[in-house]
């Protein structure tokens, strides 16, 4: 069973739709939940960044972390074309990071 | 702030020849920076952790013989891919830690280089 898992998509939305991205996880000693973005040939940008259960919001995204279901959430309202990217999620307990495999999102105007 | 460069963004080279990537915090001090390689529509593949002032810690499979790493003061780290070969193409990506946020956990990663070995 892989540490991280995370839904590769692609996943297409129309544009001013809100967009779920969801990743699970298997080691109850992860402490730290982040969500990156990385556009195509770039390297991934930090956009959230969670340390404990509950929601963490953000301009037009929300982080949802469920240590409880091991189960972590990035939202997106009123997703819009700049948006289309590859999102990965990523978790770390002591110096050990894990990245989940990325979901592909396309949100056409 | 937590600024990561990466050069050169992209590199062609000859088969056999080695290629050095430079890897650096621009406005803090990283101890830690990793260096991560991604095959197309792949995640990220942790190859090795570089602590400054001493050796790299490589991830099982990685050649430390073929990618050296050093990592030479606490803005600085170097991946020199050795003795390059078509199978090393790929986008090689460096990341550090910024514990002056306060979130030694987060990392902050630099553009990528794409190298392609011909």
């Amino acid at each position: 069973q892989k540490e991280v898992e995370q839904d590769p998509g692609p996943l297409s939305v129309p544009e001013g739709a809100i967009v779920s991205l969801n990743c699970t996880y298997s080691n109850s000693a992860f402490q730290y939940f982040m969500w990156y973005r990385q556009y195509s040939r770039k390297g991934p940008e930090l956009l959230m960044y969670t340390y404990s259960s509950g929601n963490k919001e953000d301009g037009r995204f929300t982080a949802q972390v469920d240590k409880s279901s091991k189960y972590i959430s990035l939202f997106i309202r009123d997703s819009q074309p700049s948006d289309s990217a590859t999102y990965l999620c990523a978790m770390s307990s002591g110096n050990q990071f894990y990245f989940g495999t990325g979901t592909s999102l396309t949100v056409i105007p | 702030g937590a600024v990561v460069s990466q050069h050169p963004s992209w590199v062609i080279c000859k088969s056999g020849t080695s290629v050095k990537i430079e890897c650096r915090s621009l406005d803090f001090q990283a101890t830690t920076m990793f260096w991560y390689r991604q095959f197309p529509k792949q995640s990220l593949m942790l190859m090795a952790t570089s602590n400054e002032g001493s050796k790299a810690t490589y991830e099982q499979g990685v050649e430390k013989d073929k990618f050296l790493i050093n990592h030479a003061s606490l803005t600085l780290s170097t991946l020199t891919v050795t003795s390059a070969h078509p199978e090393d193409s790929s986008f090689y990506i460096c990341s550090a830690e910024n514990p002056g946020q306060g979130q030694k956990e987060t990392q902050y990663f630099g553009p990528g280089t794409r190298l392609l070995v011909l």
